[in-house]
């Protein structure tokens, strides 16, 4: 069946480094794919998303490209800032025909001043 | 922007209490879905229907049970809680995709549950 694996956190970033967060799918056919936020205390944001191969989601400086050749989408940031401390999703809609939503497991991300 | 209501943000129940998490959204989305989130992050969907009076169960057994009525309406139920019930609960919504594109899901900011 379809699945999400997703890079294991925590992450711990000094202010202004780089972050990536690997994100890797198995699916057949074309999902599309998201990545989500969750801040403390919240439910889950769309933080970008990208529907169909080489499409680049962006927003608030977040990008990820939808590999299928590597069946990959990664997030990266080029300067993160202490206020995107969070949970990272990534999750792709399921292919299977029951429009259900497969998530990986969060990555937690602390950024330091 | 909440679009999409969860009611109570935080409950604290003794065992053996029948209780009823509410969500409501104001977008017209067919699809709705409960979300259990333990400790760890990791989403566990429990609940989902495609519309009124279509509910279905999800990947983890639950002894919770939903219903859908109303289009904006997808109420959770545990008719007794017990300490292992304690969790958040993430209800969300999503349309109907158009061809391949599917839309996002749009979450509440969820019920924190704890059972004693």
């Amino acid at each position: 069946g379809d699945s999400v694996t997703q890079m294991e956190g925590p992450v711990t970033l000094s202010e202004e480094a780089f972050l990536t967060i690997n994100c890797t799918y198995t699916a057949t056919g074309y999902p599309s794919l998201f990545w989500y936020v969750q801040y403390p205390g919240e439910g889950l944001q769309l933080l970008l998303k990208a529907t169909k191969a080489d499409d680049k989601g962006s927003n608030k400086g977040f990008e990820a490209t939808y590999r299928k050749e590597t069946t990959s989408f990664h997030l990266e940031k080029g300067s993160v800032q202490v206020s995107d401390s969070a949970v990272y999703f990534c999750a792709l809609s399921s292919t299977s025909g029951t429009y259900k939503y497969i998530f990986g497991t969060g990555t937690r991300l602390k950024v330091l001043a | 922007e909440a679009d999409i209501y969860q009611t109570p943000r935080y409950l604290v129940i003794g065992t053996g209490k029948k209780i009823t998490l509410e969500c409501s959204q104001t977008m017209g989305h067919d699809k709705m879905y409960w979300y259990q989130q333990d400790p760890g992050m990791e989403l566990h969907l429990i609940h989902y229907s495609y519309g009124v009076n279509s509910t279905e169960k999800g990947d983890l057994s639950s002894e919770s049970t939903v219903s859908r009525i109303r289009t904006e309406h997808f109420p959770l139920t545990l008719e007794s809680a017990r300490p292992s019930h304690t969790s958040q609960y993430l209800c969300a919504s999503s349309e109907y995709p158009e061809g391949p594109r599917y839309s996002p899901l749009h979450f509440g900011n969820g019920t924190r549950l704890t059972v004693t």
